[in-house]
């Protein structure tokens, strides 16, 4: 167990839909990210937040969107869901800002029919 | 520029072997070169990292050579073992984030290799 928690584990949905994601850090990291890994894509970076504010931004499209809360767990948001958005979306923590010390959690299995 | 190329996409070593994967990068501001190990089913694991300012670094099997005017970084499992059989991915980032200051904590990845150890 990494200490991040994900949920739900699998996701199936239709296209036009609405998912909400959601993470739980490691305790004691500030840092939340989002990650998409696709098998064409590999994994690319959708956003970070530190401490409740957004801090960095990847190549996120606009159906998407992601907050973290006071309590620091984070949701990403994904709307109008399209069969190419079928994915793993993994979400990671770490203490400090910076691209380093990364704990990945085990990741959501998003499928869109 | 923010490209990490990473090869070969898969390799097939012996169990006692070295398994050696390349990764290639364009930007010169990159500092921190982490390698991830991921399982199926599971999320990417930190197995080891380097900054630039080292040629080298050892952790048990795990051993990361880095050539900064080449702009080049490898990892090379001594002994593998079937249980190395994995995903491995190279990753850069940097602490000072792109022109822009929008990609502060952003870990680029390359493409992954599929690592299968024969017993």
């Amino acid at each position: 167990d990494s200490g991040v928690t994900q949920t739900p584990k699998h996701l199936i949905t239709a296209t036009g839909q609405r998912v909400t994601l959601r993470c739980s850090p490691r305790s004691g990291d500030l840092s939340v990210y989002w990650y998409q890994q696709s098998l064409d894509q590999g994994l690319q970076f959708l956003i970070q937040y530190y401490n409740g504010e957004e801090r960095a931004k990847g190549n996120i499209l606009e159906r998407f969107s992601a907050q973290q809360f006071p309590d620091l767990h984070s949701e990403l948001n994904l709307s109008s869901l399209e069969l190419g958005d079928s994915a793993l979306y993994f979400c990671a923590s770490s203490s400090g800002q910076g691209g380093y010390g990364y704990t990945f959690g085990s990741g959501t299995r998003l499928t869109v029919v | 520029q923010q490209q990490v190329k990473q090869s070969p996409q898969s390799l097939i070593v012996q169990k006692g072997g070295i398994s050696i994967i390349n990764c290639a990068y364009e930007n010169t501001a990159f500092d921190y070169f982490p390698w991830y190990q991921q399982f199926p089913g599971k999320g990417p694991a930190l197995l080891i990292a380097i900054r630039p300012d080292v040629s080298e670094k050892k952790e048990g099997r795990f051993t990361i050579s880095f050539n900064k005017s080449a702009k080049q970084f490898s990892l090379h499992i001594m002994d593998s073992q079937p249980g190395d059989s994995a995903t491995y991915f190279c990753a850069a980032s940097s602490d000072r984030g792109d022109a822009g200051g929008t990609s502060y904590g952003k870990l680029t990845f390359g493409q992954g290799t599929i690592l299968t150890v024969h017993p």
